[in-house]
């Protein structure tokens, strides 16, 4: 059972552009939504996150936009770089236990 | 810098041997976590601790044992490793009420030959 679902599996934007990642989620009880990043031969990284009381979180050029009623939730990362190719994981968690469930990925490129 | 650290970066292991993979948090975190990680399926729990000499099944452990007997260090175990077990092992660590606090580690990329 996948209670985080993310698409697209794969993503290719040129320099410049806005990448766009997208997740669902079923159970109401998650309240905590996280993004990681992950590089080539590293772990991930946190990069951004975001409770459901707000619609959109902005840190640089990487946003979080919320949309509770629809349990939809959406990385965009505005004028990509070439040093954004990484796999972007989304996330979701309770504040019942300290378990992430998260999504399967995403494969983003850059083309320079 | 704080950090996660696993032991190897690369392992190469027959059908049928037992297996260790270590890790090592120096930020004196009581929750561990073994991850694999294989592409197209994401990240996926195989087994959790949250103190010392505690455990938990995860979403697969099954082939896979742990072991946690000082606070800092978690180790993964194959038990009687198999080719279906070749992945990425990524292992990660936080506090509680933090959970989106996870710290991993750089990870172990096992081949089972």
């Amino acid at each position: 059972q996948q209670q985080v679902k993310q698409s697209p599996q794969s993503l290719i934007v040129q320099k410049g552009g806005i990448s766009i990642i997208n997740c669902a989620y079923e159970n109401t009880a998650f309240d905590y939504f996280p993004w990681y990043q992950q590089f080539p031969g590293k772990g991930p990284a946190l990069l951004i996150a975001i409770r459901p009381d707000v619609s959109e979180k902005k840190e640089g050029r990487f946003t979080i936009s919320f949309n509770k009623s629809a349990k939809q939730f959406s990385l965009h990362i505005m004028d990509s770089q070439p040093g954004d190719s990484a796999t972007y994981f989304c996330a979701a968690t309770t504040n019942r236990d300290d378990k992430i469930i998260f999504g399967k990925g995403t494969r983003l490129h850059i083309l320079p | 810098d704080v950090k996660v650290t696993q032991s190897s970066r690369y392992l190469v292991k027959r059908t049928g041997e037992k297996v260790f993979l270590e890790c090592v948090q120096d930020m004196d975190h009581e929750n561990m976590f073994w991850y694999r990680q294989d592409p197209g399926l994401g990240l996926r729990l195989i087994y959790f601790s949250y103190d010392v000499k505690m455990k938990e099944k995860g979403d697969i452990p099954e082939g896979y044992s742990v072991s946690r007997e000082k606070k800092e260090r978690f180790s993964l175990i194959l038990e009687s490793a198999s080719t279906n077990q070749t992945s990425m092992y990524l292992c990660a660590s936080s506090e509680p009420g933090q959970p989106y606090g996870y710290t991993f580690g750089s990870g172990t990329r096992l081949t089972v030959v």
